[in-house]
């Protein structure tokens, strides 16, 4: 079975411009949830979806956004970056709230 | 609000040995589960093991074994005979049955495993 594929692995984007990183959670994981990792602040949660529905959001601003289309895949998009959203953005998918949660390799986010 | 504390920033263990690497959590929840996740430096996170705050018995896997007293909120993670590979940060966390998948993670503990 595939694991949570998150792409791409790596991005560079200036101050200003607005990014989009995509998630394919594991096959028949209907949850999915996004976090962002600095070292700073360490890991925060952002948002969670679960049958294209958003149904928790952490301590972020409106700039950070999410969707998930009918199978099951998540977008997360950043507007207006700023330097301090460089970091490392996780996806991680599941089948309920009493199961683990898988995560994939990360978008790697750099903003210059 | 819930809330992890893992208060070993780094730990050295020497190959073979076992360790254990701590966690604290406060939550005023009746109902949540506990994680350990495993982070090399390739930065994926690696799910190693869950304990659901019902469970009477310490989760196991492999490994890992997660001593987990409820009393005393603490839910250490036990890895016995270190392999080099195992060196990595490795973060606790913990989700409240009642909030989705959000999940609150703890500041991590560098392991690293001498040979």
């Amino acid at each position: 079975k595939a694991g949570v594929t998150q792409t791409p692995r790596y991005l560079i984007k200036t101050r200003g411009q607005q990014v989009t990183l995509s998630c394919s959670p594991i096959s028949g994981h209907r949850s999915v949830s996004w976090y962002q990792q600095t070292p700073g602040q360490g890991l925060q949660f952002l948002f969670e979806y679960f049958s294209e529905t958003q149904r928790n959001k952490g301590n972020f601003p409106g700039r950070f956004s999410g969707r998930q289309f009918s199978n099951s895949r998540s977008e997360m998009n950043v507007s207006t970056l700023e330097l301090g959203d460089s970091a490392l953005y996780l996806c991680a998918s599941s089948t309920s709230t009493v199961s683990p949660l898988h995560f994939g390799n990360g978008t790697r986010l750099t903003v210059t | 609000a819930q809330k992890i504390t893992q208060t070993q920033p780094g730990m050295f263990v020497q190959e073979k040995e076992a360790v254990t690497l701590d966690c604290t959590y406060d939550t005023s929840d009746q109902s949540y589960g506990l994680f350990w996740y495993k982070q090399p430096s390739s930065g994926e996170m690696i799910f190693l093991i869950y304990q659901g705050s019902y469970d009477e018995q310490n989760a196991t896997e492999g490994r890992y074994s997660l001593n987990f007293q409820k009393a005393r909120k603490s839910a250490n993670l036990v890895i016995s005979a270190s392999q080099l590979g195992d060196s990595a940060m490795y973060f606790c966390a913990m989700r409240s049955n009642n909030a989705g998948n959000m999940l609150t993670f703890g500041g991590g503990t560098r392991l690293m495993v001498k040979p």
